[in-house]
């Protein structure tokens, strides 16, 4: 089985300052790890992903994620934040395994999601 | 940007109706997912086909039924609409190659009186 572990609802960070999203996965097997983010009324829109090539991975609007093997973490960062960054960001795992069996069509499993708030 | 659609991105409607809820993709991917999101809550995967006359139910059981007559068009059906059906509704597709990266639409909001 896989699970995704997003361990904060809600993350406030003042305008300029650096953004930590924290996501803690488990898996069974060899797992590809994403980051979605939903703006109001919109559609999840694909951040970045981390499929076992480099370990860090850089995404769309300055976003980057660090994929840590040893701790089964792959936390989302930001060095500076900017006003329309608030929205609800949600990491999702995926497996490859064929013997997988769960987590839905694809083996794909979201977190809960954090919701980021930017204050000017 | 990816190109899928979804149609109505509101709806509000009284119970007993029975409502369809659209969604195309004309990127040509094999792969299309429904998707139920409450409020505040996490994605829940209720439906997936991967192909034309392929339709599978997801993790959370759901009322709805959906069909896939053709490649590009995955639509969703609630025959008989009721309060506790009220979310949103993201549907999704895959490329049959790549690196499992779904792309979402818009999604609707759907109210049931």
């Amino acid at each position: 089985a896989q699970s995704v572990t997003q361990l904060d609802s809600h993350v406030s960070v003042s305008e300029g300052t650096p953004v930590l999203l924290r996501c803690n996965y488990s898996s069974s097997y060899s797992p590809s790890l994403f980051w979605y983010v939903q703006h109001p009324n919109k559609g999840l829109q694909l951040l970045l992903k981390y499929t076992s090539a480099a370990t860090l991975v850089k995404g769309i609007n300055g976003f980057e994620a660090e994929f840590k093997k040893s701790e089964t973490s792959f936390h989302l960062t930001k060095p500076s934040a900017h006003m329309s960054d608030a929205a609800e960001y949600f990491c999702v795992v995926s497996t490859k395994s064929l013997m997988y069996s769960g987590g839905g069509a694809d083996g794909l499993t979201f977190g809960k999601g954090t919701h980021l708030i930017i204050q000017p | 940007e990816a190109d899928i659609y979804q149609t109505p991105r509101y709806l509000v409607i009284g119970t007993g109706k029975k409502i369809t809820l659209e969604c195309s993709q004309t990127m040509g991917h094999d792969k299309m997912y429904w998707y139920q999101q409450d409020p505040g809550m996490e994605l829940h995967l209720i439906h997936y086909s991967y192909g034309v006359n392929s339709t599978e139910k997801g993790d959370l059981s759901s009322e709805s039924t959906v069909s896939r007559i053709r490649t590009e068009h995955f639509p969703l059906t609630l025959e008989s609409a009721r309060p506790s059906h009220t979310s949103q509704y993201l549907c999704a597709s895959r490329g049959r190659s790549g690196l499992e990266t779904q792309y979402f639409g818009p999604g609707t909001r759907l109210l049931v009186l």
